[in-house]
């Protein structure tokens, strides 16, 4: 059965600490990994990798893809306030129906 | 330009009663769409999702079902609502880039 791991659960920082959350996964025929930020609402997108070693980088946010190790690690330096949402990996393996499996999100709180 | 909308975007409803929430997509054809639901404090499940007009396929087995009447109409249903039923729904459609445009979410409490 495909399966997305994240950890922690949740995590209590303060601004300017830097956090690195983790995605392990176990999927048939993997074809990408998606990272999504959540704030109440829908997810917003942030990274989708489908190699290993790239590393994909947008502002203080940034991601990378091991896949013979099966996972993926979503870093935030000089964290601030308003990173504070719940992260969400998720995996699509090749079918056609593009179904995503999503793990159970990390829950990060940013204090000031 | 491609959107989704969905709505309503909180609902309050009593256990037994029956329910509809709608997505639609505009700006696509032959979109791929798909039913998620957020129970608090969890990751999305993936309830239905659908590649075509009246093929739907389901995920989990459960008292909803749903219903794809057009090609950018989405909808999920329940006959009579439990209390279980509760919790964010969102609808989704997959983008060719790679994953999906989120909906932006119906909160349901069946009380």
């Amino acid at each position: 059965e495909d399966k997305v791991v994240q950890s922690p659960l949740s995590l209590v920082v303060h601004e300017g600490d830097t956090v690195t959350l983790n995605c392990s996964y176990e999927v048939t025929n993997f074809r990408s990994l998606l990272w999504y930020k959540q704030e109440k609402k829908a997810p917003t997108f942030l990274f989708m990798l489908t190699s290993s070693g790239i590393e994909k980088k947008s502002g203080r946010l940034s991601s990378i893809l091991d896949k013979k190790e099966l996972f993926s690690i979503l870093n935030i330096t000089a964290t601030q306030t308003g990173d504070s949402a719940v992260y969400l990996c998720a995996v699509e393996g090749s079918s056609n129906t593009g179904k995503l499996i999503f793990g159970q999100g990390t829950t990060l709180q940013v204090k000031p | 330009s491609q959107t989704i909308h969905q709505w309503p975007a909180t609902l309050v409803q009593p256990v037994g009663s029956p329910l509809s929430l709608e997505c639609t997509v505009e700006g696509t054809s032959n979109p791929n769409l798909y039913w998620y639901r957020q129970a608090a404090g969890r990751g999305l499940q993936l309830l239905f999702y659908s590649v075509g007009i009246g093929q739907i396929s389901s995920e989990v087995p459960q008292n909803l079902s749903a219903s794809r009447p057009q090609d950018r109409q989405f909808i999920l249903s329940s006959k009579k609502l439990l209390l279980s039923d509760s919790g964010f729904y969102l609808c989704a459609w997959s983008v060719r880039s790679g994953g999906y445009t989120f909906g932006s979410g119906t909160r349901l409490t069946v009380v």
